[in-house]
């Protein structure tokens, strides 16, 4: 089974700009999650979506948005991107129910905000 | 704030031995419980999870899980330097597919 996917893998932006990400789940999986990790703060949790409702949110600003289409497949977009959006940002896949709460991560897309 | 906790290491041990490595959480509504690995620069690995009180073995890799005590801890048997990166504990909160991440635990295992 293929594993989860992140496109792209590397980004430069500059301040002001918006950008969207994209994430591909495991075939199967109903749940998306993203993450923002840095050396600073470590992982933290953006949101989560199911069935193509945000269904968790983090503590961020409405700068960082998510939707997930009809086949899973889900999109961040940060909009007015900021020097402190420089960061790793992580998908991470699951089933979403049914007990089941092993999540599975992208490799991850590198933003540099310039 | 619900938190998890981690000792930031880094945790030496030399090859062969066990290495032990700790999580405590705050939110007793806590009902699974993650170990993942994560070498410099790759994302997180999931290599344990543990739902219930007691231990679980896979391998190498024992969890143990501590409910009254809010502790989940990782052991990994004959240590190899491949083992060698950050361990981080994640906790999700009653039943939710929200998780809370401990900072990782460096993990150095000495040839």
């Amino acid at each position: 089974k293929a594993g989860v996917t992140q496109t792209p893998r590397y980004l430069i932006k500059t301040r002001g700009q918006q950008v969207t990400l994209s994430c591909s789940p495991i075939s199967g999986h109903r749940s998306v999650s993203w993450y923002q990790q840095t050396p600073g703060q470590g992982l933290q949790f953006l949101f989560e979506y199911f069935s193509e409702t945000q269904r968790n949110k983090g503590n961020f600003p409405g700068r960082f948005s998510g939707r997930q289409f009809s086949n899973s497949r889900s999109e961040m977009n940060v909009s007015t991107l900021e020097l402190g959006d420089s960061a790793l940002y992580l998908c991470a896949s699951s089933l979403g129910q049914g007990g089941s709460y092993e999540q599975y991560f992208g490799p991850g897309t590198r933003l540099t905000v310039t | 704030q619900k938190e998890v906790e981690q000792n930031s290491g880094p945790l030496s041990v030399p090859e062969g031995a066990i290495a032990s490595l700790n999580c405590t959480y705050s939110d007793r509504g806590s009902q699974s419980f993650f170990w993942y690995r994560q070498y410099s620069g790759k994302s997180p690995e999931l290599i344990m999870f543990i739902y219930s009180n007691g231990d679980k073995e896979d391998g190498r890799f024992t969890a143990q899980l501590n409910k009254a005590s809010q502790y989940v801890s990782l052991l990994i048997r004959d240590s190899q330097p491949s083992d060698s990166a950050t361990y981080l504990c994640a906790v999700n909160a009653g039943g939710t597919y929200k998780y809370i991440f401990g900072t990782g635990t460096r993990l150095k295992v000495l040839a």
